[in-house]
């Protein structure tokens, strides 16, 4: 079985402050583990994948994350935040091929 | 190149009524998915094609649902006797990989 918890179901940063969104997962297998955003009345749009190979991960947008298989987390980063970061965030964990299963998702507002 | 293109964008129906949603992949992705996001609640994996396998039909929450793709392409999720339980938005993937699923904008269901 597999499950995704995104710890923080709301963030609120500055523009130009860090952003750190956490997320820990579930699995039986060697997982997949993948970022989506989700912009208002927007599609998801994959911001970055890991698939076994290296554990720190970087995606579009400056976004980076970190597998870390000891503490089975997934945290999201981002060094400066920018006004287009406001999104809704979603963790997502497959340990089968196509299966994905989603966090809750984590609101990201950015504050001028 | 054009992405997954959903229709209709919202859909209102009465309790009790038979709804179709339709999903145009991206030509030449041989998977497609249907989810569903339910308010405050992640997204929900419904059912699964890839070429001419027999679908992955494990997540369709009742026999109310079901979906057809035809010719491999366009697919339709038909839902019976709309409950108010059912309103969501219903999302549609293509892939040509199992990691990189790209998603459509949404139907937004209500059910009255």
């Amino acid at each position: 079985a597999q499950s995704v918890t995104q710890l923080d179901s709301h963030v609120s940063v500055s523009e130009g402050t860090p952003v750190l969104l956490r997320c820990n997962y579930s699995s039986s297998y060697s997982p997949s583990l993948f970022w989506y955003v989700q912009h208002p009345n927007k599609g998801l749009q994959l911001l970055l994948k890991y698939t076994s190979a290296a554990t720190l991960v970087k995606g579009i947008n400056g976004f980076e994350a970190e597998f870390k298989k000891s503490e089975t987390s997934f945290h999201l980063t981002k060094p400066s935040a920018h006004m287009s970061d406001a999104a809704e965030y979603f963790c997502v964990v497959s340990d089968q091929d196509y299966k994905l299963s989603f966090g809750a998702g984590t609101t990201v507002t950015v504050r001028a | 190149g054009a992405g997954v293109s959903q229709s209709p964008s919202n859909k209102v129906t009465e309790k009790g009524k038979d709804v179709e949603l339709r999903c145009d992949p991206i030509s030449g992705h041989t998977a497609l998915y249907w989810y569903r996001q339910s308010l405050g609640q992640g997204l929900e994996f419904l059912i699964y094609f890839q070429g001419n396998s027999a679908p992955d039909k494990s997540g369709l929450p009742s026999d109310r649902f079901s979906a057809e793709r035809t010719g491999g392409s366009v697919s339709t999720l038909t839902i019976q006797r709309t409950q108010q339980e059912d309103s969501a938005v219903y999302l549609c993937a293509s892939s040509s990989t199992p990691y990189e699923q790209y998603f459509g904008p949404g139907t937004r269901l209500t059910v009255t």
